[in-house]
C-alpha cells in the first residue's frame, strides 16, 4: 500500500514554544491530507482537512490560529502547534487520500502516518 | 453521518476465530463500511472495506447482511500480534472519516 511518513516521531518541548510536524506521502500524490489527534485510550479525532494550494478546513472546536496547517505540495502537509501548552500533549496522526490510483477493492482509502507523540512540559 | 456502535472490548484465545460486530442503523445508500486496525502508538491501518454481502482478503472477511444495518469483521485464527483496537467506520464517498470508540481486542496465549 501507499506509504505516509511523519517527522518527528516524538517531540518534547517547553510550554509556550511552537512545534512543527511534517506529513509526507512517499510514493503517491495527495491533494487532500488529514490531521487527527488522539489522547490516551481514546479514539482518533479529526482536527482538520488539508487541501493542497488552499486553506485548511478545521473541525468545530479546533482553533485554526493555534494549529496552523500548510499544504504546500502534493506530497507534504505540515501542522504547527503554536504556543504549545501541556494540554496539547497528544498523539498527532496524519493521513493522505489516494488519487489517480486504481485500488480495486476500496472506494475511499486513506493511508495513515505512524503518528507523532507530542509532550509539552 | 451514520453512527457506529461496537463492543468496547473483546478477549480471545490464540488460534480462535474472532468476530466483531458493528451496528450502523442509519447507514445511507451510498455509504461503504470500512474497518481499520490500530496498534498502540501507531497510525490506523486499513483492513477491509465492503458495500454488501461478503468481502474477503488475505487478512479478514467482512460480512454485511442485506439490510446493511450491521456488519461483522471476521479474523481467522488470531495470534498475539492481532491484539489491537479495531474501528468500524461508515464512509460516504470521498467524505472525511470519523472514528468511533473502536473495539479493543486482546488475544490471550
Amino acid at each position: 500500500g501507499a506509504v505516509v511518513s511523519q517527522h518527528p516521531s516524538w517531540v518534547i518541548c517547553k510550554s509556550g514554544t511552537s512545534v512543527k510536524i511534517e506529513c509526507r506521502s512517499l510514493d503517491f500524490q495527495a491533494t487532500t491530507m488529514f490531521w487527527y489527534r488522539q489522547f490516551p485510550k481514546q479514539s482518533l479525532m479529526l482536527m482538520a482537512t488539508s487541501n493542497e494550494g488552499s486553506k485548511a478546513t478545521y473541525e468545530q472546536g479546533v482553533e485554526k490560529d493555534k494549529f496552523l496547517i500548510n499544504h504546500a505540495s502534493l506530497t507534504l502537509s505540515t501542522l504547527t502547534v503554536t504556543s504549545a501548552h501541556p494540554e496539547d500533549s497528544s498523539f498527532y496522526i496524519c493521513s493522505a487520500r489516494v488519487i489517480g490510483r486504481a485500488v480495486e477493492s476500496s472506494y475511499n482509502e486513506q493511508f495513515f502516518g505512524p503518528g507523532t507523540r507530542l509532550t509539552v512540559l | 453521518l451514520a453512527k457506529t456502535t461496537q463492543p468496547i472490548s473483546m478477549d480471545s484465545y490464540e488460534g480462535q476465530e474472532v468476530n466483531i460486530t458493528c451496528s450502523h442503523n442509519n447507514i445511507a445508500t451510498n455509504d461503504y463500511i470500512t474497518w481499520y486496525q490500530q496498534f498502540p502508538s501507531q497510525g490506523p491501518r486499513f483492513i477491509i472495506q465492503g458495500y454488501k454481502t461478503k468481502v474477503t482478503n488475505e487478512v479478514a472477511s467482512l460480512f454485511i447482511p442485506a439490510d446493511r444495518k450491521s456488519s461483522t469483521l471476521s479474523l481467522p485464527r488470531v495470534s498475539l500480534s492481532d491484539t489491537a483496537v479495531y474501528y468500524c467506520l461508515v464512509v460516504t464517498g470521498a467524505n472525511n472519516l470519523f472514528f468511533g470508540t473502536g473495539t479493543r481486542l486482546t488475544v490471550i496465549p
